[in-house]
């Protein structure tokens, strides 16, 4: 069980919109911001957005992240086939003193 | 070019030990915290735990701690992760990543870059 719920799957057709939830509480999401992560079939994570809905080079701007109070979410427009993947979400939780991830969502592009 | 590269796979028998490596190189290792994340066969990212190379300050998440080892050697810019007693239970990848800090309207850490992961088999 992660202490972050992220939904297990989420789909839609190339070119249109997709969002993935990020649900937490105020010890981890509500007080820190969110990264979220690419996992790629086969590859190692790679970091996708970071602190204020920031972009490393070379990711697209088709990218992008929305927050409320204890969530955040992801959202892909556009979608391309090469953009199915794993989705992390992760975060600081005070409380624990530790990270945390949500415990991921599959991309399917049909 | 900041990279990490990890040391290779491990096949382990029960009741062994273990300790895997992470090299960093392209950016100052003392002076950035790096960490440890599990992913089990099939399974998502787990947060284990991240060391201040500088000093050697660790942290664990409560699922991991006593569990594991975390240790660095600022001398030759490497990390490791340590297990003294593998169980069948610890088969996963295990990722290195440096963990990066920014203190703005609120608090991000956030891992960039990750290694290309280390596989751990155990099995008797």
């Amino acid at each position: 069980q992660s202490v972050l719920t992220q939904p297990p799957s989420v789909s839609a057709a190339p070119g249109q919109k997709v969002t993935i939830s990020c649900s937490g509480s105020s010890s981890n999401i509500g007080s820190n911001y969110v990264s979220w992560y690419q996992q790629l079939p086969g590859t190692a994570p790679k970091l996708l957005i970071y602190e204020n809905n920031k972009r490393p080079s070379g990711i697209p701007d088709r990218f992008s992240v929305s927050k409320s109070d204890t969530s955040a979410t992801l959202a892909i427009t556009g979608l391309q086939t090469g953009d199915e993947a794993d989705y992390y979400c992760g975060t600081w939780d005070s409380s624990l003193s530790a990270g945390v991830f949500g415990g991921g969502t599959k991309l399917t592009v049909l | 070019e900041v990279q990490l590269v990890q040391s290779g796979a491990e096949v382990k028998k029960p009741g062994e030990s273990l300790k895997i490596s992470c090299k960093a190189s392209g950016y100052s290792f003392s002076t950035d915290w790096i960490g440890w994340v599990r992913q089990m066969p099939g399974k998502g990212l787990e947060w284990m735990g991240i060391i201040y190379p500088g000093d050697s300050e660790t942290r664990y998440s409560p699922s991991f701690e006593g569990q594991v080892t975390i240790s660095a050697d600022k001398s030759i810019s490497t990390a490791y992760l340590q297990w003294s007693s593998l169980k069948a239970s610890d088969t996963a990848i295990y990722y290195c990543a440096r963990l990066l800090l920014w203190f703005g309207e609120k608090p991000a850490r956030y891992f960039d870059p990750w290694g290309q992961g280390t596989l751990v088999t155990v099995s008797s």
